[in-house]
């Protein structure tokens, strides 16, 4: 059975651009969370999607969004890119609910602003 | 706004001792489960534990869960170098669907 796959692995971008990553969670699986993954903050919850609805929203700005598709593959978008929004973006995917079943993480999608 | 404060932040022991992992909050959470990290991947789940008290066991590792269902421990027996990596607490309450994840142990294991 595939893993939780995300694209791109690695990208550089300069502030005040936007970029979008992508999520395809394991197959069956209906809910997609996203995470960002800091030194200093840890890993912090950004949003999570089921059934293309998003049921949970973090503390992030607004500049930080998401999607869900039918297919229940996901992506976010970071627009007008910050510094500080250098950081590691996990998403997972999970059978059930998130808070009870286990959450299958992808390897992440590392970004760096300059 | 919930906490979770791992302790030790950092830990580096040689390969056959033992050692134990701390998570802590002032808040309650419904169940508490516990990810292994390792550089370039993301976490993967260990345990998850639901009942105050409760205890697991995974081979060298042992998991529990306070009485209040307000903090855990991870206990390792004789740590290996397989052990190394970035360990995570997080809490989930029903009806939330985001996990609150701890601060983090990162462990080396010394061979």
């Amino acid at each position: 059975k595939a893993g939780v796959t995300q694209t791109p692995r690695y990208l550089i971008k300069t502030r005040g651009q936007q970029v979008t990553l992508s999520c395809s969670p394991i197959s069956g699986h209906r809910s997609v969370s996203w995470y960002q993954q800091t030194p200093g903050q840890g890993l912090q919850f950004l949003f999570e999607y089921f059934s293309e609805t998003q049921r949970n929203k973090g503390n992030f700005p607004g500049r930080f969004s998401g999607r869900q598709f039918s297919n229940s593959r996901s992506e976010m978008n970071v627009s007008t890119l910050e510094l500080g929004d250098s950081a590691l973006y996990l998403c997972a995917s999970s059978q059930g609910r998130p808070n009870t079943g286990e959450l299958f993480f992808g390897e992440g999608s590392r970004l760096t602003v300059l | 706004t919930q906490l979770l404060e791992q302790s030790p932040q950092f830990l580096s022991i040689q390969e056959g001792e033992n050692l134990t992992v701390y998570c802590n909050s002032s808040s309650v959470f419904s169940s508490l489960q516990w990810y292994r990290q390792e550089p370039g991947e993301g976490p993967v789940l260990l345990v998850t534990v639901v009942t105050g008290g409760e205890v697991k066991k995974l081979k060298r590792l042992t998991f529990q869960f306070g009485d209040a269902r307000k903090d855990s421990s991870l206990h390792i027996t004789a740590a290996q170098p397989g052990d190394t990596g970035l360990y995570l607490c997080a809490g989930a309450n029903f009806g939330n669907e985001k996990l609150t994840f701890g601060t983090g142990t990162r462990l080396t294991i010394i061979p």
